[in-house]
């Protein structure tokens, strides 16, 4: 079962211009984790923001969360080719050692 | 530095046939995952090791065996692969349970 859902499922926008994913989950998290995967490629992790956290920045990343609505949202500004990747966000339960997975939002950087 | 290091990248079996995917991370981490993943979809846990000497199982199990042969090393066993194992597989490793993940590069499994 998949915990964690991203929206939209692909994003096309042109290069320079501002990318923004979602992500919705079900149940109470200690944290949640956003990865970007290149094709073909392992995960690479992104950002963790913890349930205590509403918005966190890393570079040009910045991840916000609202507990309330279960939802996060990752940001990326001024978007680069080398940007084109897919994200996916993980949430981590209290309950079990599993990080639970969304299918992930494919983006991609026109030049 | 290494990292996470998984074998074999590319793998083809035919149906009925066995084999062992390993991984061995050089970080020191307590709790190694292994992954699968399908086209269109999130990562699905097949088996865990929170510490070594200890396994336990994901969301998706079944005809997947596992080894946490010591601290570095988690292998990965079909022992009679089946097209729906047909998949991508990643190995994982991370120092304290539920902090961030750290991922190997894939294995791309085919059965035919």
């Amino acid at each position: 079962s998949q915990q964690g859902e991203e929206d939209p499922q692909a994003l096309s926008i042109q290069e320079g211009e501002n990318a923004t994913m979602n992500c919705s989950y079900k149940t109470s998290i200690n944290n949640l984790q956003w990865y970007r995967q290149n094709s073909g490629r392992g995960l690479v992790h992104l950002i963790l923001i913890r349930s205590n956290e509403r918005e966190k920045h890393s570079g040009r990343l910045r991840v916000t969360l609202d507990t309330s609505k279960k939802s996060s949202s990752l940001l990326i500004t001024a978007s680069r080719a080398a940007d084109t990747a897919s994200y996916f966000c993980a949430t981590d339960l209290d309950s079990n050692y599993q990080l639970i997975w969304g299918a992930g939002t494919k983006l991609i950087i026109k030049p | 530095n290494a990292g996470v290091t998984q074998t074999p990248k590319f793998q083809v079996l035919k149906t009925g046939q066995s084999m062992t995917l390993q991984c061995a991370q050089d970080m020191n981490h307590n709790s190694m995952y292994w992954y699968r993943q399908d086209p269109g979809m999130g990562l699905r846990l097949i088996y865990y090791s929170a510490s070594e000497g200890t396994t336990d199982k994901g969301e998706v199990p079944n005809g997947y065996n596992v080894s946490r042969l010591n601290k570095r090393e988690f292998s990965l066993r079909l022992e009679s692969a089946a097209p729906s194992q047909t998949s991508v597989y990643f190995c994982a490793s991370t120092p304290i349970r539920g902090e961030k993940l750290f991922f190997g590069s894939g294995t791309q499994l085919s059965v035919l």
